[in-house]
């Protein structure tokens, strides 16, 4: 079975830290895009990062191009995003995501997101 | 950023009834547009993808049209299961981005 399992959120300070993982199973992570994804409470949904399969490529949201990190470890089959100088409107769910289409070059490649994570609430408040 | 707008933001229908809801992108993404059904408290669920192909498991009552800038998805006989919010989010170009989302409610 296909899963992914977010762990990590909390409650941290404006301009705290905070890293997040995603586990995979069941599927042979290295060969697919992997996302980030937010919700903020009671609003829509918000795309935050990409990575590709071998992590030779990343992108970005402009909300939080130098603050938030995503990487990978292909033989933990765990997905990160580190969250640095956080501010109140990062408070959400953050859900990892996974491309529809695999692809063993490791290049990125843009796709659906066919399976989510549960989720895992960050909250940033004094 | 290509914006993608939504409409109706909420739709009141009942069983059995037929119900499409639009997508617009600001700027053509070809045929690069999912949809996603959300139910509260949980992830969204991939129900179709590239505009028009069924996501595996999703009923057949769930369809997808267009290409450019206008996408629509419609239920052909809303189940009870169907009440929930649905949104579209084209993968053209980053940053990817989402509408702002349909409430789907039961009449």
């Amino acid at each position: 079975d296909v899963q992914l399992l977010e762990s990590g959120g909390g409650l941290v300070q404006p301009g705290g830290s905070l890293r997040l993982s995603c586990a995979a199973s069941g599927f042979s992570f290295s060969s697919y895009v992997m996302s980030w994804v937010r919700q903020a409470p009671g609003k829509g949904l918000e795309w935050v990062s990409g990575i590709s399969g071998r992590s030779g490529s990343t992108h970005y949201a402009d909300s939080v191009k130098g603050r938030l990190a995503i990487s990978r470890d292909n033989s933990k089959n765990t997905l990160y995003l580190q969250m640095n100088s956080l501010r109140a409107e990062d408070t959400a769910v953050y859900y990892c995501a996974k491309a529809l289409s695999g692809d063993s070059s490791g290049y990125y490649y843009d796709d659906a997101f066919d399976v989510w994570g549960q989720g895992t609430m960050v909250t940033v408040s004094s | 950023d290509i914006q993608m707008t939504q409409s109706p933001s909420t739709l009141s229908a009942s069983v059995g009834d037929r119900v499409t809801i639009t997508c617009r992108a600001s700027q053509s993404i070809s045929r690069w547009l999912a949809w996603y059904q959300q139910k509260p408290g949980k992830a969204p669920k991939l129900l179709i993808y590239k505009a028009s192909s069924l996501e595996s498991g999703v009923p057949s009552r769930f369809s997808g049209s267009g290409s450019g800038t206008e996408f629509t998805l419609t239920i052909s006989s809303l189940q009870p299961d169907d009440f929930a919010t649905y949104y579209c989010q084209q993968y053209n170009s980053f940053p990817y981005t989402f509408g702002q989302g349909t409430k789907l409610e039961i009449k």
